[in-house]
């Protein structure tokens, strides 16, 4: 039982470039999340996903595109990056509203 | 406009003694607090949540504290160990959000021997 596992652990982008960060959960929850945390910041949350085939926008939506195609994956998707998407990024993962488990984050670099 | 706010962006306790972390929050709609615990290259991790039709929840050496009339709760650690050193968030979420959570900067907390 991993939890949630993130792909990758970093990675480092030249501006304008694209890429797919991968979560994927085995404790068959229904719902999962993408935050961002940045320095001196608490998480903010991206997008989520509260079943197959769902997503919705949350509180810093502009520039990800998310995927949900199977239950227990959810991808973030980043079309053209910039300076301003560097920062760590969290997915987590929940079926109620007391816990959600987190991955251990990806940090990601845009130059 | 932060809807939850963590003002002491560290805090440092002597080991066996009491540490008090405090959040505020402005946002009379949520009715969910949660305490999270972040080491350094890992994940929050959850550990203490209170509904707000209770004042007061307690797990072992964890306690929180709600104030609904003031919007501020605190999260009381004794005592304090070592272990205990980490980032706390508090977050807080509204009922049929889909439990998004809105959360504060953090604390850190340094655990002195």
């Amino acid at each position: 039982n991993a939890g949630v596992t993130q792909t990758p652990k970093f990675r480092v982008l030249k501006t304008g470039q694209s890429m797919t960060l991968l979560c994927a959960q085995d404790m068959n929850h229904e719902y999962m999340y993408w935050y961002r945390q940045d320095p001196g910041m608490g998480l903010r949350l991206i997008h989520y996903s509260v079943g197959e085939g769902t997503t919705a926008k949350g509180e810093v939506p502009d520039g990800y595109n998310v995927s949900r195609l199977k239950k227990q994956n959810f991808l973030l998707g980043l079309e053209s990056a910039a300076p301003s998407q560097t920062s760590v990024y969290f997915c987590a993962s929940s079926n109620n509203q007391e816990t959600q488990y987190f991955g251990p984050g990806t940090r990601l670099l845009v130059l | 406009d932060q809807q939850v706010k963590q003002n002491s962006p560290s805090l440092s306790v002597q080991e066996g003694r009491i540490s008090i972390l405090n959040c505020d929050y402005t946002n009379s709609m949520f009715d969910y607090f949660l305490w999270y615990k972040k080491y350094p290259a890992e994940g929050p991790t959850f550990l203490i949540s209170i509904s707000s039709i209770k004042d007061k929840n307690e797990d072992g050496r964890f306690t929180v504290f709600l104030n609904k009339s003031a919007k501020h709760l605190s999260l009381h650690i004794v005592p304090s160990q070592p272990g205990d050193s980490a980032v706390y968030f508090c977050a807080a979420s509204v009922m049929d959000s889909n439990y998004q959570l809105i959360w504060g900067a953090g604390t850190k907390l340094i655990i002195k021997p």
